[in-house]
């Protein structure tokens, strides 16, 4: 059973370029979750779809969006990089809202210069 | 602002030894609890989850909840140098989960 696959694993953008990233969950789970993880904050809730529909979104700005398809596979976009937004991004995909096991992806790395 | 809290370590125990890893929580209306491991340059890895009061053994590890006290552990029995890694504690309510900073555990030889 193939995991959480996230595409491109590692990035090298500018400040002011945007960036979109993508999350393929593990087949049957409807939920997926992307989080932002640094060394000073650590992981940090960034929004959560389910069903094409975003459930929940963290204490980011509106640079930060996403999206999920009808195949549950999910993207997420920052416009306007700045240099504090490079950070590993993380995916997480569960089996639905109620089943609250999290399954990650090996993340996309993201360096802002 | 929902809370939680785990020491930060580093925490270094002999090979063999057991691990005793922390985490305690702001919200009382936390529903679940889990406990990921996270290699160096790797994705966090689901260890256990436990959902009630008391212990939940899986093999070497044993989660720990207590509710009233609103603290969740994890025990690691005979400490290996492969479980070298950070563990973050994660607690969910019915909307979405915090994540601890995360501990790091070095078991050595």
């Amino acid at each position: 059973k193939a995991g959480v696959t996230q595409t491109p694993r590692y990035l090298i953008k500018t400040r002011g370029q945007q960036v979109t990233l993508s999350c393929s969950p593990i087949s049957g789970h409807r939920s997926v979750s992307w989080y932002q993880q640094t060394p000073g904050q650590g992981l940090q809730f960034l929004f959560e779809y389910f069903s094409e529909t975003q459930r929940n979104k963290g204490n980011f700005p509106g640079r930060f969006s996403g999206r999920q398809f009808s195949n549950s596979r999910s993207e997420m976009n920052v416009s306007t990089l700045e240099l504090g937004d490079s950070a590993l991004y993380l995916c997480a995909s569960s089996l639905d809202r109620r089943e609250r096991e999290l399954f990650f992806g090996e993340g996309s790395r993201l360096t802002v210069l | 602002q929902k809370e939680v809290e785990q020491n930060s370590g580093p925490l270094s125990v002999p090979e063999g030894a057991i691990a005793s890893l922390n985490c305690t929580y702001s919200d009382r209306v936390s529903q679940s609890f889990f406990w990921y491991r996270q290699y160096s340059g790797k994705s966090p890895e689901l260890i256990m989850s436990i959902y009630s009061n008391g212990d939940k053994e899986d093999g070497r590890f044993t989660a720990q909840l207590n509710k009233a006290s609103q603290y969740v552990s994890l025990l690691i029995r005979d400490s290996q140098p492969s479980d070298s890694a950070t563990y973050l504690c994660a607690v969910g309510d019915w909307n979405q989960f915090y994540f601890g900073t995360g501990t790091s555990l070095t078991v050595i030889p």
